[in-house]
Order: structure tokens, then C-alpha cells, then sequence
């Protein structure tokens, strides 16, 4: 079957980092998403990795390991408006998204 | 509109009920999702449309149907509406062509079936 993991909740500090964690078992990868999700909204997309290593873009970085099956995204200079879930998606063969549960992020003053 | 509009927003429903939920992008993607969002099982799709004309059932189609009559409408309709249907419904896009883009989604329908 195919399955993602990812911590249902973590909390982190206002202007620190934090590293959320996602693991994968799919049949076919073509690519990694991690998407934003604030209470009440529809999903944004944040970063996609299709090749081991870490996409940067601001303060929002995602890395891959397609050997490991695991992926994260690495959030710093924490900011209040960073409170919201956050949801790991992988690509399957046939082009379709497989979903894990997201991972809810309370930042903290 | 750029994007993707869903209507209603909200809705109670009575059970037993034959609803449509709508959905209409503007960005001529192919290709079309309808997932429900339950609170920590994430994203579920229930059906989607690769193009114009063609749909598959996704993990939780019972209950549900779908049409793509063209690509930019994506209607998806409960039948006789059961309260185990209470969710957040999200209507997503994506161009196969581009599948690094990911999926562009709606605002969502919050629907109460009583």
C-alpha cells in the first residue's frame, strides 16, 4: 500500500527553526509537496522536490533522500503567521497525489 | 475569477438530500480533483478527471458522482446526502503537463448533512 508519515503536531518558538519530518511508501515517485494549510483555507503550495538534495527558497527549504524515502522541510525565522498545518504529498506513477495526514505547527511567543 | 471557485461555501443539508457542490477554474488545467478533509485523516480523494470527458474513482467515491462535460467544470453530486458525508470539500486543478506546479486548490465547501 502507500503510505506517508508525518508528526501530527509539533510547536516551536517564535524566530527559531524547526524541521518537520516526512516519510514515504508509494508505487512511483514523481516528485515531493509540501503545501501550507491555515485553519479554515484551502492548501498552498510551498516546494517541490523531484531530485535528492534541499530546495531553497526564502526562509523555507525542503530536502529530499528519494533512497530513504524521506523528505523535510526546514521552517526559520519562525513568525507567528507560520502557525498552520502543514501537509507532505507525493507524486505517484500515475501522476496523482498521495496525501499524509499534515502536521499541525503551533508557534509559541 | 482567476483560479478556481467553489460554491456554496457552506451548506446544512437534510439527509437523504440530492446535493451538487460546483466547482469552475479558469487556468485550463486538464486535469481535476475532488478530495474531502476530515479531521486527521487529511486528504481523501473521492473522484477526479484526467481531461474533458473522462473521470476515475478515487479512495472514497461511494456515495458520490462526478461529470466533465468541459474542462472548466468539475460538479460533484451526493445523491441522498448521509451524515457521514460531513466535511470539508476541496476542488483542486493541475496541469499534467507542468506536475511540478503541484495542484491549485478551491476555497472549499464546509458541508453539515443532519
Amino acid at each position: 500500500g502507500q503510505n506517508i508519515d508525518q508528526p501530527t503536531e509539533m510547536t516551536a518558538t517564535e524566530g527559531a527553526i524547526v524541521q518537520i519530518n516526512c516519510t514515504y511508501q508509494t508505487s512511483g515517485f514523481n516528485g515531493l509537496f509540501w503545501y501550507q494549510q491555515h485553519a479554515g483555507e484551502a492548501p498552498t503550495f510551498l516546494s517541490y522536490n523531484v531530485l535528492d538534495g534541499l530546495e531553497e527558497k526564502g526562509r523555507f527549504s525542503s530536502f529530499l533522500s528519494r533512497s530513504k524515502g524521506y523528505s523535510y522541510l526546514l521552517l526559520k525565522e519562525l513568525q507567528m503567521k507560520d502557525s498552520a498545518s502543514y501537509l507532505c504529498a507525493v507524486m505517484d506513477s500515475n501522476y496523482q497525489l498521495i496525501w499524509g495526514a499534515g502536521t499541525k505547527l503551533i508557534i509559541k511567543p | 475569477i482567476a483560479g478556481i471557485t467553489q460554491a456554496p461555501t457552506s451548506q446544512i443539508l437534510a439527509a437523504g438530500r440530492r446535493m451538487t457542490l460546483r466547482c469552475t477554474q479558469d487556468m485550463r488545467h486538464n486535469a481535476m480533483y475532488w478530495y474531502r478533509q476530515d479531521l486527521g485523516l487529511g486528504l481523501r480523494l473521492i473522484h477526479y478527471s484526467n481531461t474533458a470527458g473522462t473521470t476515475g474513482k478515487g479512495e472514497v467515491p461511494d456515495g458520490y458522482s462526478v461529470s466533465r462535460a468541459n474542462t472548466d467544470d468539475f460538479p460533484l453530486t451526493l445523491a441522498s446526502a448521509v451524515p457521514s458525508q460531513t466535511s470539508v470539500y476541496f476542488c483542486a486543478s493541475s496541469d499534467s503537463s507542468e506536475s511540478g506546479h503541484g495542484y491549485t486548490f478551491g476555497s472549499g465547501t464546509r458541508l453539515t448533512v443532519v
